[in-house]
């Protein structure tokens, strides 16, 4: 499975646009990138995922380049609720389906 | 129900004990996974059951967790003869075999143990 690197914290303030990004050096063809959201005291939560290019939804954008060595999560616009930890997964989406997490990048929103 | 219920959620224990986590996986689900997260960490993959297949268990840390599913049912997490190091929260997730392919599982709150 390939190993992510995601930056351990983040800050950031009310109405900023918001940019994390994950490594995955040794990603392979069949990897997909997921991004979960977790909130203090409760279990995670699927934001997005994508194989190339450019995915949005609702919540949030992720890119990824065409190497697809990194790809980065971006919130438009975050609030205080945003303060979360985001976590970068990498999947194979084999018949297995074991989705392993890192430790994941503790975002602060501030006011 | 129309998420993942977990129970208890918190358990208070001492340390030699035995303890049983209760997952109630959304109906219909076929995969079901535990993991563990203690405090301020990432979440440790345990293990997986995909319907009727024999269970990936590749994650469970020692022989003293052991855990069950029946079909595609509840699943029960037992750990035996708790020690301080066990204390986490146990998360419980599930997800059918369309939202795997899209990634997404559906997480409980978790059942917090502490071992005194």
């Amino acid at each position: 499975l390939a190993k992510t690197t995601q930056p351990i914290s983040m800050d950031s303030y009310e109405g900023q646009e918001v940019n994390i990004t994950c490594s995955h050096n040794n990603i392979a063809t069949n990897d997909y990138i997921t991004w979960y959201q977790q909130f203090p005291s409760q279990g995670p939560r699927f934001i997005i995922q994508g194989y190339k290019t450019k995915v949005t939804n609702e919540v949030a954008s992720l890119f990824i380049p065409a190497d697809r060595k990194s790809s980065t999560l971006s919130l438009p616009r975050v609030s205080l609720s945003d303060t979360a930890v985001y976590y970068c997964l990498v999947d194979m989406m084999d018949s297995s389906y074991k989705l392993i997490f890192g430790s994941g990048t503790r975002l602060l929103v501030r006011p | 129900g129309a998420g993942v219920s977990q129970s208890p959620s918190n358990k208070v224990t001492e340390k030699g004990k035995d303890v049983e986590l209760r997952c109630d996986p959304i109906s219909g689900h076929t995969a079901l996974y535990w993991y563990r997260q203690r405090l301020g960490q990432g979440l440790e993959f345990l293990i997986y059951f995909q319907g009727n297949s024999a269970p990936d268990k590749s994650g469970l840390p020692s022989d003293r967790f052991s855990a069950e599913r029946t079909g595609e049912s509840v699943s029960t997490l037992t750990i035996q003869r708790t020690q301080q190091e066990d204390s986490a929260v146990y998360l419980c997730a599930s997800s059918s075999y369309r939202d795997m392919n899209t990634g997404e599982l559906f997480f409980g709150e978790g059942s917090r143990l502490t071992v005194l």
